[in-house]
């Protein structure tokens, strides 16, 4: 079945020890996006691809970054995890940037920051 | 300020049984508004998406309404199952043609209890 994957699906890392999450999706979709949602509350966009073109959000601390090296793949590193940064980070894909397209979601990885 | 709200924060319900959820939106101008349900630590699925022009959707028990002049819609679940258990996000795109500007509820927590 066609899906959005993340990997790993639970991540323990210590205080400023860098870590990267991964996504892949068997979709094709042009879009990828990159989320953090934290216990009660809603998604919090990071960024998103639109096929290699980086779109970043304008309060993405600078300490997260992605990149995509094909239209399967993208990742998400955490150049020095804070605690403030233990999230679920969900990973999305959508086939283009219109209004209507459904965003499908990956599982999610689970970050514990020590 | 564009803002999606949802209610009631939590409900219990007994198997078999319907219940409506709501959700109140100030995002203007509207494109868009979807309904989500997600499962403790999973991602997000889409049940519905509507345009301004639609003002109602199904898909299976679950029927979604949108009074676009109110800025209301509503999330129906008919002969609720124990699967139904889980958070229902209300989303609401912003400007249309901009998929990514995607304004989050906060969800409604949904306890089934056979």
């Amino acid at each position: 079945d066609a899906m959005v994957i993340q990997n790993p699906r639970y991540q323990v890392t210590q205080f400023g020890k860098p870590v990267t999450l991964s996504c892949s999706q068997t979709l094709n979709h042009n879009v990828m996006y990159w989320y953090q949602q934290k216990s009660s509350q809603a998604p919090k966009l990071l960024f998103h691809y639109y096929d290699k073109d980086f779109n970043n959000e304008a309060d993405t601390p600078d300490n997260f970054q992605s990149r995509r090296p094909n239209t399967s793949f993208c990742f998400l590193d955490i150049r020095s995890p804070g605690l403030g940064d233990a999230a679920m980070y969900l990973c999305a894909t959508s086939r283009a940037g219109r209004a209507t397209d459904t965003q499908y979601f990956g599982p999610g990885t689970r970050l514990t920051v020590l | 300020k564009n803002q999606v709200e949802q209610s009631p924060q939590s409900l219990i319900i007994l198997e078999g049984k319907n219940c409506t959820l709501q959700c109140n939106y100030t995002v203007s101008p509207f494109s868009n508004l979807r309904w989500y349900k997600q499962d403790t630590g999973r991602g997000p699925v889409s049940l519905t998406i509507m345009t301004f022009s639609e003002n109602t959707k199904s898909n299976g028990r679950y029927t979604a309404t949108l009074d676009a002049d109110t800025k209301q819609s509503s999330l129906h679940i008919t002969a609720s199952q124990l699967s139904d258990s889980a958070s229902y996000i209300c989303v609401v795109s912003g400007p249309a043609g901009n998929n990514r500007k995607l304004i989050w509820g906060l969800g409604t927590s949904l306890a089934v209890n056979p």
